[in-house]
């Protein structure tokens, strides 16, 4: 059964502190790891998907990367308007639907 | 290009009833997929319509069901409502059954009392 575990459930990071989110994966066969953001009361912000593994994609101040295992999203310098829930998902080979991980609320003060 | 868009976006029914939500998709978009939210669960699948057929269903009682349109539209239906049926809906496109991407709406806030 696939599964995905993000860590930690919760980060609190200073205005212009770089930092990690983690999202560890166990699937049959990968077919895409996807980042998203959420904000309170809207729906999942779609922001990367990764194929295999080493490949890196960067929007703005964030940065995600693959291994086999798992995915990072760096965030560099972060601005309080980057705090969010951040939601990792695994499509597998075998699936149609996205397996999503319990997310990582990020909060990030002036 | 419009994005997916929800009806409603609140909803309050008591235990017991039923409810339909809606979701259309982005304009070109064939696949509709369906996940409840809640605080404890996270994001859980529901199920997935492409060209109007069930394509695949998430671990849900049968008081979840859905259909879909020609134009692709979506509707959501669950019946004989409980407490713990109260979540946050979300709907999702993408061009077709698959597909890596899947684009969120803004999701429909339900409350059972």
């Amino acid at each position: 059964e696939d599964q995905v575990t993000q860590s930690p459930e919760a980060l609190r990071l200073q205005e212009g502190e770089s930092s990690s989110l983690n999202c560890s994966y166990t699937v049959s066969g990968l077919r895409g790891l996807f980042w998203y953001r959420q904000d309170p009361g809207k729906g999942p912000e779609f922001l990367f998907t990764l194929y295999s593994a080493g490949e890196e994609k960067e929007k703005e101040r964030l940065k995600a990367t693959l291994t086999k295992k798992e995915s990072f999203l760096h965030i560099t310098a972060p601005k309080p308007e980057d705090s969010a829930t951040y939601l990792c998902a695994v499509l597998s080979n075998s699936g149609y639907a996205l397996n999503f991980g319990k997310g990582t609320s990020l909060l990030v003060t002036p | 290009k419009a994005g997916v868009t929800q009806t409603p976006r609140y909803l309050i029914k008591t235990r017991g009833q039923q409810v339909t939500l809606s979701c259309s998709p982005i304009s070109g978009h064939r696949s509709v997929s369906w996940y409840q939210q809640t605080p404890g669960q996270g994001l859980q699948f529901l199920f997935e319509y492409f060209s109007e057929t069930q394509r695949n269903k998430g671990n849900f009682p049968g008081r979840f069901s859905g259909r879909q349109f020609s134009n692709s539209r979506s509707e959501m239906n669950v019946s004989t409502l409980e407490l713990g049926d109260s979540a946050l809906y979300l709907c999702a496109s993408s061009p077709s059954s698959g597909t890596a991407e899947q684009f969120f709406g803004p999701g429909t806030r339900l409350t059972v009392l």
